[in-house]
């Protein structure tokens, strides 16, 4: 089993529809969750970060988490041609104090007008 | 203004010359990191420097080396680079190793030839 799985997609949705990406996670023991986006050939960019059950927003961005379950979200409303991109999800290892980021694989988003 | 500078941005080498890629960060943090991506493949912890100790992942080859000779630079060696290092090379920073995000550079393209 992967540390940090997502559905490495391609996600299509529709312009202004809610693009919901999905992440899960096998140490029970994390601690910070993090979104990242990669526009093809740049590197990751940080969206938004949660440490604490429930949502956060931020913007058109919505990060849902659910320790019970190790299971992360992002929400994006209102999605744009713009927000098509590989959206990376990475947890902190709750282990030690390495600060050491697992990456998921990413889920690829379409964004169709 | 960028943060987090890597050069070159694309680096072409042989097969068995070695190569040097460089990060610089004007964010004064303590933490530098070196992670390899591969493509469609999440982004891969190398290791990593806090301050001045350095941290090897345990499946990093030894043919990786970095040094970090003051706190705004850090340097990956590939003594001798194989096919299978041609990736992208991301450098990121991070204050502490703690709960601080991370922020990453634009990243080195290398190619092996």
């Amino acid at each position: 089993q992967k540390e940090v799985e997502q559905n490495s997609g391609p996600l299509s949705v529709p312009e202004g529809a809610i693009a919901s990406l999905n992440c899960t996670y096998s140490d029970r023991g994390s601690q910070s969750f993090f979104w990242y986006r990669q526009y093809s050939g740049k590197s990751p960019e940080l969206i938004m970060f949660i440490y604490s059950n429930g949502d956060k927003e931020d913007g058109r961005f919505t990060a849902q988490l659910n320790k019970a379950s190790q299971y992360v979200s992002l929400l994006i409303r209102d999605s744009q041609p713009s927000d098509s991109a590989t959206y990376l999800c990475a947890v902190r290892s709750g282990s030690g104090n390495t600060g050491k980021l697992i990456f998921g694989q990413g889920t690829t988003l379409q964004v169709k007008p | 203004d960028a943060m987090v500078i890597q050069n070159p941005r694309y680096q072409v080498t042989q097969f068995g010359k070695p190569v040097t890629l460089s990060c610089s960060q004007t964010l004064n943090h303590n933490v530098m990191y070196w992670y390899q991506q591969k493509s469609s493949q999440a982004p891969k912890l190398l290791f990593h420097y806090y301050d001045k100790d350095f941290n090897n992942e345990a499946d990093t080859p030894d043919n990786f080396q970095s040094r970090r000779p003051n706190t705004s630079f850090c340097f990956l060696d590939i003594r001798s680079p194989g096919l299978g290092d041609a990736a992208m090379y991301l450098c990121a920073t991070s204050r502490d190793l703690s709960t601080d995000t991370q922020y990453f550079g634009p990243g080195t393209r290398l190619t092996v030839l």
